[in-house]
């Protein structure tokens, strides 16, 4: 089962705008990643925060984390046609000896040339 | 550098096959992941290796489902009479070690496995 919700499912913009994506989870986390996917296949990492880090930059990425809401937020400014994917967050546990990463649903963002 | 590479990238398979999907780390990696992923959802968790053993398994819907990794490098996900309920994109990942603060982890292509 899904541990991590992220709203929209879908978002569409056009190029040019800037793009938000959240995420909500349920449990005590050590760090909190975003992954790009295109086309259903891999996985490519994009930025990781750390549970004592509030907010994080790389590029035209900007990443925010609030452990006491149990929520992120992945903004992608001056967004671009090849910017068009799934974006996932990615959560791991602060549970016991556990090291796999526990996925959200994913966002679809769609830009518009 | 080569990133983790997963073969085949498609399999066709029948109802009640046996099929196996193979994954090589990234060179160096111990911590080497299997996830499943279906159509419109994230990545689910399946199994962990650190090294040669299975550190978690938990992941692993029920017993037709077994993965090895005899030399800890490759790694093969083996699925036995195979459902059509297993069909999915079967994600290899691989991290530097799975003790490491942030756990880095870096995803191959994956296998689009689909059972008829």
């Amino acid at each position: 089962s899904q541990q991590g919700e992220e709203d929209p499912q879908a978002l569409s913009i056009q190029e040019g705008e800037n793009a938000t994506m959240n995420c909500s989870y349920k449990t005590s986390i050590n760090n909190l990643q975003w992954y790009r996917q295109n086309s259903g296949r891999g996985l490519v990492h994009l930025i990781l925060i750390r549970s004592n880090e509030r907010e994080k930059h790389s590029g035209r990425l900007r990443v925010t984390l609030d452990t006491s809401k149990k929520s992120s937020s992945l903004l992608i400014t001056a967004s671009r046609a090849a910017d068009t994917a799934s974006y996932f967050c990615a959560m791991l546990i602060s549970s016991g000896s556990a090291r796999q990463l526990t996925f959200g649903s994913g966002t679809q963002l769609t830009v518009l040339p | 550098g080569a990133g983790v590479s997963q073969t085949p990238s498609n399999k066709v398979t029948e109802k009640g096959k046996y099929v196996e999907l193979r994954c090589d780390p990234i060179s160096g990696h111990t911590a080497l992941y299997w996830y499943r992923q279906s159509l419109g959802q994230g990545p689910e968790f399946l199994i962990y290796f650190q090294g040669t053993g299975a550190a978690d398994d938990s992941g692993l819907p029920n017993d037709r489902f077994f993965a090895v990794r005899p030399e800890g490098s490759v790694s093969t996900l083996k699925i036995q009479r195979t459902e059509r309920g297993d069909s999915a994109v079967y994600l290899c990942a691989s991290s530097l070690t799975s003790a490491g603060r942030d756990n880095e982890q870096f995803f191959g292509p994956g296998t689009r496995l689909t059972v008829l």
